[in-house]
Protein backbone atom coordinates (compact mmCIF):
# COMPACT_ATOMS: atom_id res chain seq x y z
CA UNK A 1 0.00 0.00 0.00
CA UNK A 2 1.46 3.65 -0.81
CA UNK A 3 -0.17 5.62 1.47
CA UNK A 4 -3.11 7.92 0.91
CA UNK A 5 -3.40 9.26 -2.58
CA UNK A 6 -4.91 12.47 -3.35
CA UNK A 7 -5.67 14.21 -6.80
CA UNK A 8 -5.11 15.93 -8.32
CA UNK A 9 -2.38 17.36 -6.54
CA UNK A 10 -2.91 21.08 -7.68
CA UNK A 11 -5.98 22.81 -9.39
CA UNK A 12 -5.99 25.89 -11.22
CA UNK A 13 -10.01 27.29 -11.65
CA UNK A 14 -11.96 30.66 -12.86
CA UNK A 15 -14.45 31.69 -9.98
CA UNK A 16 -18.01 29.94 -10.44
CA UNK A 17 -16.44 26.80 -11.70
CA UNK A 18 -16.94 23.12 -10.08
CA UNK A 19 -13.95 21.19 -9.23
CA UNK A 20 -14.39 17.64 -7.59
CA UNK A 21 -11.07 16.29 -5.51
CA UNK A 22 -10.34 12.64 -5.17
CA UNK A 23 -9.07 10.80 -2.38
CA UNK A 24 -7.54 7.04 -2.09
CA UNK A 25 -6.94 5.95 1.58
CA UNK A 26 -5.32 2.99 2.79
CA UNK A 27 -7.46 0.02 1.83
CA UNK A 28 -7.99 -1.33 5.44
CA UNK A 29 -8.68 2.09 6.91
CA UNK A 30 -12.46 2.41 7.23
CA UNK A 31 -12.34 6.22 8.49
CA UNK A 32 -12.02 8.74 6.25
CA UNK A 33 -11.23 12.86 6.99
CA UNK A 34 -11.12 16.10 4.63
CA UNK A 35 -9.41 18.89 6.11
CA UNK A 36 -8.94 22.68 4.45
CA UNK A 37 -5.56 24.46 5.25
CA UNK A 38 -4.98 27.63 4.43
CA UNK A 39 -1.56 29.96 4.85
CA UNK A 40 -0.06 29.71 8.37
CA UNK A 41 -3.15 28.20 9.69
CA UNK A 42 -3.63 24.83 11.01
CA UNK A 43 -5.93 22.14 9.28
CA UNK A 44 -9.55 23.09 9.77
CA UNK A 45 -11.63 19.84 9.73
CA UNK A 46 -14.61 19.62 7.37
CA UNK A 47 -16.22 16.20 7.38
CA UNK A 48 -16.01 12.24 8.19
CA UNK A 49 -16.62 9.60 7.04
CA UNK A 50 -16.86 5.89 8.43
CA UNK A 51 -17.07 3.24 5.67
CA UNK A 52 -19.48 4.74 3.47
CA UNK A 53 -21.61 7.38 6.13
CA UNK A 54 -20.53 10.66 6.20
CA UNK A 55 -21.11 11.13 10.28
CA UNK A 56 -19.77 14.39 10.72
CA UNK A 57 -20.09 17.54 8.99
CA UNK A 58 -18.71 21.09 10.12
CA UNK A 59 -21.19 23.61 10.64
CA UNK A 60 -19.17 25.80 8.74
CA UNK A 61 -19.44 24.23 5.90
CA UNK A 62 -21.13 26.19 2.80
CA UNK A 63 -23.93 23.88 1.18
CA UNK A 64 -21.95 24.52 -2.07
CA UNK A 65 -19.27 21.75 -0.20
CA UNK A 66 -20.53 18.22 -1.02
CA UNK A 67 -18.45 14.81 -0.08
CA UNK A 68 -19.24 11.41 -1.24
CA UNK A 69 -17.86 7.98 -0.62
CA UNK A 70 -19.72 5.74 -2.24
CA UNK A 71 -18.47 2.49 -1.68
CA UNK A 72 -16.81 2.83 1.92
CA UNK A 73 -13.00 2.77 -0.31
CA UNK A 74 -12.77 6.20 -1.78
CA UNK A 75 -14.02 9.95 -1.34
CA UNK A 76 -14.42 12.83 -3.57
CA UNK A 77 -15.30 16.14 -2.47
CA UNK A 78 -16.98 18.46 -4.90
CA UNK A 79 -16.76 22.63 -4.34
CA UNK A 80 -19.55 23.79 -6.25
CA UNK A 81 -19.47 27.68 -7.65
CA UNK A 82 -16.17 28.04 -6.32
CA UNK A 83 -14.93 31.65 -4.70
CA UNK A 84 -12.04 33.25 -4.27
CA UNK A 85 -12.21 32.42 -0.57
CA UNK A 86 -11.92 28.82 -1.38
CA UNK A 87 -8.50 28.56 -2.34
CA UNK A 88 -6.78 26.42 0.04
CA UNK A 89 -5.10 23.19 0.43
CA UNK A 90 -7.33 20.31 0.60
CA UNK A 91 -5.61 17.75 3.12
CA UNK A 92 -7.64 13.95 3.14
CA UNK A 93 -6.70 11.45 5.83
CA UNK A 94 -7.75 8.12 7.25
CA UNK A 95 -7.64 6.16 9.78
CA UNK A 96 -8.30 2.21 11.16
CA UNK A 97 -11.11 1.36 13.90
CA UNK A 98 -8.58 -0.89 15.57
CA UNK A 99 -8.46 0.08 19.47
CA UNK A 100 -5.04 1.60 19.71
CA UNK A 101 -4.39 2.37 15.84
CA UNK A 102 -6.96 5.67 15.56
CA UNK A 103 -4.34 7.64 14.28
CA UNK A 104 -4.49 9.31 10.65
CA UNK A 105 -2.37 9.25 7.93
CA UNK A 106 -2.74 12.39 5.54
CA UNK A 107 -2.53 12.56 1.78
CA UNK A 108 0.08 14.99 0.24
CA UNK A 109 -2.87 17.22 -0.49
CA UNK A 110 -5.18 18.80 -3.29
CA UNK A 111 -3.77 22.56 -3.86
CA UNK A 112 -6.80 24.94 -5.22
CA UNK A 113 -6.55 28.18 -6.82
CA UNK A 114 -9.36 30.17 -8.11
CA UNK A 115 -8.92 32.89 -9.89
CA UNK B 1 -14.35 21.22 20.58
CA UNK B 2 -11.39 20.10 22.84
CA UNK B 3 -8.87 23.11 22.47
CA UNK B 4 -5.46 22.91 22.81
CA UNK B 5 -2.97 25.81 23.47
CA UNK B 6 0.70 25.85 22.20
CA UNK B 7 3.48 29.15 21.98
CA UNK B 8 3.87 30.05 18.09
CA UNK B 9 6.93 29.21 17.86
CA UNK B 10 10.09 28.03 19.01
CA UNK B 11 14.36 27.49 18.50
CA UNK B 12 16.74 24.72 19.30
CA UNK B 13 20.09 23.81 18.50
CA UNK B 14 20.76 20.86 16.19
CA UNK B 15 21.82 18.01 18.41
CA UNK B 16 20.02 19.16 21.45
CA UNK B 17 16.86 17.61 22.88
CA UNK B 18 13.67 19.69 22.22
CA UNK B 19 10.55 19.84 24.75
CA UNK B 20 7.52 21.08 23.13
CA UNK B 21 4.71 22.29 25.72
CA UNK B 22 0.83 22.12 25.37
CA UNK B 23 -1.71 22.90 27.46
CA UNK B 24 -5.33 21.44 27.27
CA UNK B 25 -7.26 22.37 30.34
CA UNK B 26 -10.36 21.52 29.39
CA UNK B 27 -9.62 18.08 28.63
CA UNK B 28 -11.90 15.29 29.20
CA UNK B 29 -11.26 11.61 30.73
CA UNK B 30 -11.52 9.88 27.59
CA UNK B 31 -9.66 12.34 25.51
CA UNK B 32 -6.34 11.30 24.11
CA UNK B 33 -3.73 13.43 23.40
CA UNK B 34 -2.40 13.38 19.64
CA UNK B 35 0.96 15.26 17.84
CA UNK B 36 1.52 15.23 14.41
CA UNK B 37 4.02 17.55 12.58
CA UNK B 38 3.67 19.29 9.39
CA UNK B 39 7.18 19.89 7.16
CA UNK B 40 6.64 21.99 4.31
CA UNK B 41 4.45 21.68 1.40
CA UNK B 42 3.46 18.15 2.99
CA UNK B 43 0.57 16.82 4.92
CA UNK B 44 0.83 16.46 8.63
CA UNK B 45 2.53 13.30 9.41
CA UNK B 46 1.29 11.14 13.01
CA UNK B 47 4.25 11.68 15.89
CA UNK B 48 2.99 9.72 18.94
CA UNK B 49 0.14 9.92 20.80
CA UNK B 50 -1.28 8.50 24.70
CA UNK B 51 -3.87 8.64 26.94
CA UNK B 52 -2.42 8.43 30.71
CA UNK B 53 0.81 7.49 30.99
CA UNK B 54 4.13 8.52 29.40
CA UNK B 55 5.12 7.17 25.87
CA UNK B 56 7.90 6.25 24.01
CA UNK B 57 8.65 5.43 20.33
CA UNK B 58 11.18 5.72 17.54
CA UNK B 59 10.59 9.54 16.94
CA UNK B 60 9.48 11.18 20.25
CA UNK B 61 8.29 11.12 23.62
CA UNK B 62 5.38 11.81 25.14
CA UNK B 63 5.26 13.01 28.92
CA UNK B 64 1.64 13.61 30.38
CA UNK B 65 1.51 15.68 33.72
CA UNK B 66 -0.63 13.56 36.28
CA UNK B 67 -3.92 16.07 36.55
CA UNK B 68 -4.00 15.93 31.90
CA UNK B 69 -4.27 19.17 31.57
CA UNK B 70 -0.78 19.29 30.08
CA UNK B 71 1.65 17.30 27.92
CA UNK B 72 4.95 17.75 26.42
CA UNK B 73 6.60 16.55 22.98
CA UNK B 74 9.86 15.60 23.91
CA UNK B 75 12.17 15.17 20.39
CA UNK B 76 15.61 13.65 22.04
CA UNK B 77 18.06 15.11 19.66
CA UNK B 78 17.04 17.62 17.35
CA UNK B 79 17.99 16.97 13.57
CA UNK B 80 17.47 19.84 10.42
CA UNK B 81 14.64 17.58 9.06
CA UNK B 82 12.71 18.10 12.52
CA UNK B 83 12.37 21.59 11.71
CA UNK B 84 8.51 21.79 11.28
CA UNK B 85 4.95 22.93 12.39
CA UNK B 86 4.13 20.52 15.62
CA UNK B 87 0.19 20.12 16.63
CA UNK B 88 -0.88 18.81 19.95
CA UNK B 89 -4.64 17.62 19.53
CA UNK B 90 -7.20 16.05 21.40
CA UNK B 91 -9.27 13.34 20.53
CA UNK B 92 -12.71 12.97 21.46
CA UNK B 93 -15.15 9.90 21.30
CA UNK B 94 -16.30 11.33 18.31
CA UNK B 95 -13.24 10.71 16.98
CA UNK B 96 -12.75 13.76 15.67
CA UNK B 97 -9.29 15.41 15.25
CA UNK B 98 -9.06 19.37 16.04
CA UNK B 99 -6.23 21.07 14.97
CA UNK B 100 -4.86 24.34 16.41
CA UNK B 101 -2.57 26.79 14.78
CA UNK B 102 0.69 24.49 16.69
CA UNK B 103 4.42 25.54 17.27
CA UNK B 104 6.53 26.33 14.18
CA UNK B 105 10.13 24.53 15.37
CA UNK B 106 13.44 25.91 13.89
CA UNK B 107 16.45 24.19 14.14
CA UNK B 108 19.39 26.00 14.13
CA UNK B 109 22.39 24.02 13.03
Amino acid sequence: DTGVSQDPRHKITKRGQNVTFRCDPISEHNRLYWYRQTLGQGPEFLTYFQNEAQLEKSRLLSDRFSAERPKGSFSTLEIQRTEQGDSAMYLCASSSQAPGANVLTFGAGSRLTVL
Amino acid sequence: DAKTTQPNSMESNEEEPVHLPCNHSTISGTDYIHWYRQLPSQGPEYVIHGLTSNVNNRMASLAIAEDRKSSTLILHRATLRDAAVYYCILRDTGNQFYFGTGTSLTVIP
